[in-house]
């Protein structure tokens, strides 16, 4: 079965501290990687998008890191911002053909800057 | 400016009533989906589109009802068939259904049973 695992689940740092997220993943066949911002009851906003053969991507403070052979990927916050306290998920898309139905989403890491 | 309307942004609904959710994108994008989100569980998948005037179940179908006669809209309607609907309802689409394409998600909707 297919399954996304998010790690922490919850998370409090102080403002302008860096942080790490993980997620490990046993989706087959892969596809890519996606990690997703989710303000509090808002729609995800994407942040990066990875596929097999990149290892590293950036998008300003956020970068992302894939391991397709341990499976696992991370997502470091640099020089965090009160803006950033939003819930991080994880999607992998895998399976036959990929698709609509090949997306398998993590439980997200609600992350909270405090000031 | 260009995007994924969702309407209403709450709503409630009573016992054995049906409620029809609204999804309206302006990105000229084929595929288009519906997912659920309950608190600390991952989006499911209800149902997703490809194309206009076909659409196909997901996970979690039973319950819901889809209709894809516009390419621009996708209606989801919560019957009284679903049990337990109270949950928040995020409408998505892509320019394809292909693996590769950036999902864009709206800003929900939130549906509560009373």
């Amino acid at each position: 079965k297919n399954q996304v695992e998010q790690s922490p689940q919850s998370l409090i740092i102080l403002e302008g501290k860096n942080c790490t997220l993980q997620c490990n993943y046993t989706v087959s066949p892969f596809s890519n990687l996606r990690w997703y911002k989710q303000d509090t009851g808002r729609g995800p906003v994407s942040l990066t998008i990875m596929t097999f053969s990149e290892n590293t991507k950036s998008n300003g403070r956020y970068t992302a890191t894939l391991d397709a052979d341990t499976k696992q990927s991370s997502l470091h916050i640099t020089a965090s911002q009160l803006s950033d306290s939003a819930s991080y998920i994880c999607v992998v898309t895998g399976g036959a053909g990929g698709g609509a139905d090949g997306l398998t989403f993590g439980k997200g890491t609600h992350l909270i800057i405090q000031p | 400016d260009g995007g994924i309307t969702q309407s209403p942004k709450y709503l409630f609904r009573k016992e054995g009533q049906n409620v029809t959710l609204s999804c309206e994108q302006n990105l000229n994008h084929d595929a288009m989906y519906w997912y659920r989100q309950d608190p600390g569980q991952g989006l499911r998948l209800i149902y997703y589109s490809q194309i206009v005037n076909d659409f196909q179940k997901g996970d979690i179908a039973e319950g819901y009802s889809v209709s894809r006669e516009k390419k621009e809209s996708f209606p989801l309607t919560v019957t009284s068939a679903q049990k337990n609907p109270t949950a928040f309802y995020l409408c998505a689409s892509s320019i394809g259904a292909r693996s590769g394409n950036t999902i864009y998600f709206g800003e929900g909707s939130w549906l509560t049973v009373v």
